[in-house]
This record gives C-alpha cells, sequence and structure tokens, in this order.
C-alpha cells in the first residue's frame, strides 16, 4: 500500500457537517480518482482529476467537490453530509501517459453519517 | 450507469478446482480490467486486455476479451484460500476512467 494513503480511515459525522477527505500520493502520478463502493454497486466514480487545478465529475458527483492544489494531494469534501452518502470511499491514482496505466487504490475510508 | 456487470455474483469452489466468472459491457471499450478487493481492503489490478486482444494470461489467471459480444472472462486456475476475495471487471472507453461492475465473491473452500 505504500504510495498512496487516505486519511482519516474511520469517520463519523453528524447530517449536515461538512467532511474532508484526504488522498495523497508519493508516486507522482498526474491522474487522481475518487470512488464510493457500496454493496451491490461495485465502485463508482465521483470525481477525478487530471492535473493540478484540473478535475471533472464522474457519475454520482452530486453533493460532492474536490480539490488539487498540489500533485501529491486529492481533497474530497461532503458540503452537507447526508445519510446516503455512508459509503466506503476510495482514492486511486494512475499515470496513463507514463508507467502507470491501470489505476493504484489506496486502503479506503469508512464513513458513517448519522 | 455501470457499464460492467460481473456473472454470477457468488462462487464457492474447493481448493484446486478452477474459478470462472464472466464480465459484460454495454458500449465499446479501449481495454478491460480486473481488480481483486480482499475484505476491507483497496483493489488490486490483476490484469489488463486491450480491445485488439483475444486472450490474455498472467501465472494463474486466464483472460479472454470478445468484442463482438462485449464480454471478458476471467479464470483462475488450481484455486487457493488465498484467493478468497471479490473479483471485479472495469472498462476503460479511452478516457482513463474506468467503470466498475459490481463484483463477483469468490470463495475457495479447503
Amino acid at each position: 500500500d505504500a504510495g498512496i494513503t487516505q486519511s482519516p480511515r474511520h469517520k463519523v459525522t453528524e447530517t449536515g457537517t461538512p467532511v474532508t477527505l484526504r488522498c495523497h500520493q508519493t508516486e507522482n502520478h498526474r491522474y487522481m480518482y475518487w470512488y464510493r463502493q457500496d454493496p451491490g454497486h461495485g465502485l463508482r466514480l465521483i470525481h477525478y482529476s487530471y492535473g493540478v487545478k484540473d478535475t471533472d465529475k464522474g457519475e454520482v458527483s452530486d453533493g460532492y467537490s474536490v480539490s488539487r492544489s498540489k500533485t501529491e494531494d486529492f481533497l474530497l469534501t461532503l458540503e452537507s453530509a447526508t445519510s446516503s452518502q455512508t459509503s466506503v470511499y476510495f482514492c486511486a491514482i494512475s499515470d496513463p501517459g507514463g508507467l502507470q496505466e491501470t489505476q493504484y487504490f489506496g486502503p479506503g475510508t469508512r464513513l458513517l453519517v448519522l | 450507469s455501470q457499464q460492467g456487470e460481473e456473472d454470477p455474483q457468488a462462487l464457492s469452489i474447493q481448493e484446486g478446482e478452477n474459478a470462472t466468472m464472466n464480465c459484460s459491457y454495454k458500449t465499446s471499450i479501449n481495454n478491460l480490467q480486473w481488480y481483486r478487493q480482499n475484505s476491507g481492503r483497496g483493489l488490486v489490478h490483476l490484469i489488463l486486455i486491450r480491445s485488439n486482444e483475444r486472450e490474455k494470461h498472467s501465472g494463474r489467471l486466464r483472460v479472454t476479451l470478445d468484442t463482438s459480444k462485449k464480454s471478458s472472462s476471467l479464470l483462475i486456475t488450481a484455486s487457493q484460500a488465498a484467493d478468497t476475495a471479490s473479483y471485479f471487471c472495469a472498462t476503460d472507453r479511452g478516457d482513463y476512467k474506468l467503470s466498475f461492475g459490481a463484483g463477483t465473491t469468490v470463495t475457495v473452500r479447503a
């Protein structure tokens, strides 16, 4: 798991509060992704980034925002958490133009919204 | 919406047996990838097959791709207890974004 970390690993929060999850990489990969994983759905893309300050929406982006001010950090923010955002969140990195065409995943963050 | 759909949803086999799982997808792809996820962990890449390839091997893994049927299969030969995990197919349409299926849960019995 070296090269990509997520923090926090576990979080319990209340409905209506903002939450920020952090993904940090040491691989200098250009692309970074945020997914959520729910039973029966596999992984669904929330947002992704293809460079510093370059981000775009995935298939389930409503209620989420992201920022990438440095190559190594990609932040996911739930502006006002809802119970439907209870999930496991995974960050991933890739470097399609370089040596890492496939995606390399972090260990995940378990988020519970009460 | 999800691009890939795995079949079966769950599979239980005896150690030493082969395990086969299938993936179907809806639109044209640049490549198809298979990932493994052990309980509570992140996904680990297993193998990538490009749209112009029909078969690929990696150790005990064999992947096939039939673009005319929009389907792929993953075969794990001589299964081991360590192969117990969930397996996901993911399609790349050439935009570096992956679309995952819901996965196949494989249990290898000793």
